[in-house]
């Protein structure tokens, strides 16, 4: 089946640096490629997507890249706050985005 | 609007026991889901429906059966409880099949 595999599974950066998570994906058919935030103890957020028509998308501090040929896409965190602190997931929207394939998960700890 | 709510918060059962777990959401969202996360995964999809009496297979169904009879509620059966579905059950709602999933606050099962 669909599979997105995420890099890496813990992330440790000093407050102000940046933060990159990757992911991979084969499902070629996907279009749709959002992020979600899942603090400690609670539900998964969205914090940004991207379409296949789109090679990057920024809110504040926060972008996406995504490379449909090489089937890879990737989070960017600029200037970390310790709130930035949780576990980001990156997903796969499957068959016209009705169903979302999660990535097992980043642990970002941002250390003050 | 409350978003989407989930009953019980925590639940404790016997292996061989059964139980529903409620989701309700107040969005007027056709789509709506069940994942469960196992400890330190992503979430995985069990089932979902597309409108009221529609419901599809996830990527993890065994062991689950639900029903959707109204718009509101989906709710989720576990026949014959086992301690591998002892985990956090996530119930989400979108509109239209595409973009943002909300999330509700989650059912902590543990299976003895």
């Amino acid at each position: 089946g669909e599979n997105v595999e995420q890099h890496p599974s813990t992330l440790s950066v000093q407050e102000g640096d940046s933060a990159v998570i990757k992911c991979t994906y084969s499902d070629s058919a996907s279009n749709y490629f959002p992020w979600y935030k899942q603090e400690l103890g609670k539900r998964p957020q969205l914090i940004i997507d991207i379409r296949s028509n789109v090679g990057e998308k920024k809110d504040q501090r926060i972008a996406v890249t995504l490379n449909k040929t090489a089937k890879h896409f990737s989070l960017h965190i600029t200037e970390t706050q310790p709130e930035d602190s949780a576990v980001y997931f990156c997903v796969l929207g499957i068959q016209g985005a009705q169903k979302l394939v999660f990535g097992q998960g980043t642990r970002l700890t941002i250390n003050p | 609007n409350a978003g989407v709510t989930q009953t019980p918060k925590f639940r404790i059962l016997k292996i061989g026991q059964s139980m529903t777990l409620q989701c309700t959401q107040d969005m007027n969202h056709n789509y709506m889901y069940w994942y469960r996360q196992d400890p330190g995964m992503g979430l995985k999809l069990i089932y979902y429906s597309v409108g009221a009496g529609i419901t599809d297979k996830g990527e993890v169904p065994n062991g689950y059966n639900v029903s959707r009879s109204t718009t509101e509620d989906f709710p989720l059966r576990l026949e014959l409880a086992a301690p591998s579905q002892t985990s956090v059950y996530f119930c989400a709602s979108t509109p239209t099949g595409e973009g943002e999933q909300y999330f509700g606050p989650g059912t902590r099962l543990t299976v003895t």
